[in-house]
This record gives structure tokens, sequence and C-alpha cells, in this order.
């Protein structure tokens, strides 16, 4: 078990342009989740994934952004035509079905800088 | 909706006393409430999760209490370390719909021990 991995650590990019990211949960979690925080603000919700199944989004997810788990292992997030005020920490976090379901494994995030 | 309050931004303690971090919370009644540690560039780290029937959950230094009438949780870390500065943040449940393990997080507290 080496945790939930997040690629790439840092993200500059230009506005305008798409940028992916990934996550790695833990393998037994099927749950996962895409959080998005900026400085001085706790994490908020983006989407949630159930194995495969994409169940839920936030409003705070534009048309812009698009998830995917295929297979109902790794999950990317994408971002199409970024804009200033996607910079923001990308967290991704993985729970498990069972006991201690509750409990979430956040990765080290994605440092998105968009310039 | 429901609205979470981490009362303080930030805290400082000699190193040594009892740190006491606030949560409030309103419009509704979780079914529990979890705090989590975050370090600078790192993602959050679960450390107690407790249930609206406990008034009371103790892990090593950390004691975590939770009245419900009150809507107030209280973290508590005796015996302070510098190690332990660190921003807390706490996090509930949806107040209802959608997937019940998506967490809505506080702003957190930047607690900072000083030796």
């Amino acid at each position: 078990d080496t945790g939930v991995s997040q690629d790439p650590r840092h993200k500059i990019t230009k506005r305008g342009q798409n940028v992916t990211f990934r996550c790695d949960p833990i393998s037994e979690h099927n749950r996962l989740y895409w959080y998005r925080q900026t400085l001085g603000q706790g994490p908020e919700f983006l989407t949630y994934f159930q194995n495969e199944a994409q169940l839920e989004k936030s409003r705070l997810l534009s048309d812009r952004f698009s998830a995917e788990r295929p297979k109902g292992s790794f999950s990317t997030l994408e971002i199409q035509r970024t804009e200033q005020g996607d910079s923001a920490m990308y967290l991704c976090a993985s729970s498990f079905g069972g006991t201690g379901k509750e409990k979430l494994f956040f990765g080290s995030g994605t440092q998105l800088s968009v310039l | 909706s429901q609205k979470i309050e981490q009362n303080s931004e930030a805290l400082n303690i000699q190193e040594g006393k009892t740190a006491t971090l606030t949560c409030n919370y309103t419009n509704y009644s979780p079914a529990y409430l979890q705090w989590y540690r975050q370090d600078p560039g790192r993602g959050p780290v679960f450390l107690l999760l407790i249930r609206e029937n406990e008034k009371e959950k103790r892990k090593e230094r950390l004691k975590v209490t939770f009245d419900t009438t009150l809507k107030q949780s209280l973290f508590h870390i005796t015996a302070s370390q510098p190690a332990d500065s660190a921003t807390y943040l706490c996090a509930l449940p949806p107040a209802s719909g959608g997937s019940n393990y998506k967490l809505t997080f506080g702003k957190g507290t930047l607690l900072t021990v000083n030796p």
C-alpha cells in the first residue's frame, strides 16, 4: 500500500491551454473523489466515483472540467481552456467501501498555476 | 445549506500546553464529524472521527468532543510539540442527498506550537 498517488505535483500552464491530472488511488479502494483547494480555504468537493461510475458532480465543476475513471482504477481530471481562476491545488482522495468507509485518504495534490 | 465555521484562523501556543480548536456547524445534524491535519503543500491526513452518539473520543495526545446540542466539536492536543504545527480541518458529511461520504470541510485553523 503506497497511498494515493497524484501526478504531476506541479503544473504551470498558460491561459487557454488544456491540462490533465492523474490520480492512482489505494488499490483496494472503490471510491474516488476529486477536491479543489485554494489558499486559505478548505478542500471543496468536485466529483465522486464509485468504481468506474461517476455518481456525483458539484456545481463547481463547469463544462470545461471532465473526469474519468476507466476500469475503476486510476482517474484523470481534465480542464479545458484553462482560466486564471482555475489556479488551485487539485486533490484526489479514495476510500474503502467497507468498515471505515467514511475516512478519506488524500494524495499530495497537483498544484496548478494558470498564467 | 450546511455551514461549518472554524473560529480561529490561527492559534499560537507554547510547547507543552494544550491546544484547543473549535468547529461549529449550523442547519443540520450530522451523523459524524471528522478532523484532518494538513501540512503545507500536502493533502489532508485523517486524524479522528466521532459519531453523533459519542461525546468524546481519544487517540494518544488527541481528544475530540462532539456536542450535538451546541452543534460544536472541540479538538484538543495535549502536551503540544512543535511537530504538531499544521492546519487542522474539521469535516462533515452532507446534510442530504448525494454520497454519504462526500465531506464538506471548514477553512481550517493554522496551529503554531512555539518551542
